[in-house]
């Protein structure tokens, strides 16, 4: 059955370095995958989308790629910011249901 | 506009107590969906709706039932509470136009 996974290990940053996280899926390509932000002990908010024909899209310091070849999602967020430390998901879907990866917590320190 | 609302946030069960998990929704949206999310597990689907009057089994079903007898409400129940059933219960559902989710705030359910 397809599995989609993240680092577990949280990742740790310097303010003003780009954060790279990584998304992997095994098996079928999905027909789109997303990206969420989670903050504790609140729910998830959408980030950005993108779809298997699409190879990278951008929202303001946020930036997804998918490479189908690699089966492989990658996130991007530069300048990052202390702000930005939160729990970052990834889900794709499959018909009418959306799987979850296990999330990667991102630390950006000052 | 409140998006969507999930009503009660925290809930104290002794094992074998019911209760329901309330989640509304003032987008009008079809989808609507009910993941629990336990430490080091991640996000998993419970159950499942694309419309009024219709449910469907997602990854973890067992020991709990749904009911959409509103567009607008998508209810959780747990008949029997279990220790296993201890978890933050999120609520989402999901925008047509663009597929994305919109979640609640989550209801935080201990059962001892």
């Amino acid at each position: 059955s397809q599995k989609i996974e993240q680092n577990s290990e949280a990742l740790n940053i310097q303010e003003g370095k780009t954060a790279t996280l990584t998304c992997n899926y095994t098996n079928y390509s999905p027909a789109y995958l997303q990206w969420y932000r989670q903050d504790p002990g609140r729910g998830p908010v959408f980030l950005l989308l993108i779809r298997e024909n699409e190879k990278e899209k951008r929202k303001e310091r946020l930036k997804v790629t998918f490479d189908t070849t690699l089966k492989q999602s990658l996130f991007h967020i530069t300048a990052s910011q202390p702000a930005d430390s939160a729990t970052y998901l990834c889900a794709y879907n499959a018909g009418n249901m959306f799987t979850f990866g296990g999330g990667t917590r991102l630390m950006v320190k000052p | 506009n409140a998006g969507v609302t999930q009503t009660p946030k925290f809930r104290v069960l002794k094992t074998g107590q019911s209760m329901t998990l309330l989640c509304a929704q003032d987008m009008n949206h079809e989808y609507m969906y009910w993941y629990r999310q336990d430490p080091g597990m991640g996000l998993r689907l419970i159950h499942y709706s694309v419309g009024e009057g219709t449910t469907a089994k997602g990854e973890v079903p067992d020991g709990y039932n749904v009911s959409r007898l509103k567009k607008q409400n998508f209810l959780l129940g747990l008949e029997s509470a279990a220790p296993s059933q201890t978890s933050v219960y999120f609520c989402a559902s999901r925008s047509q136009g663009t597929g994305e989710l919109f979640f609640g705030e989550g209801s935080r359910l201990t059962v001892l």
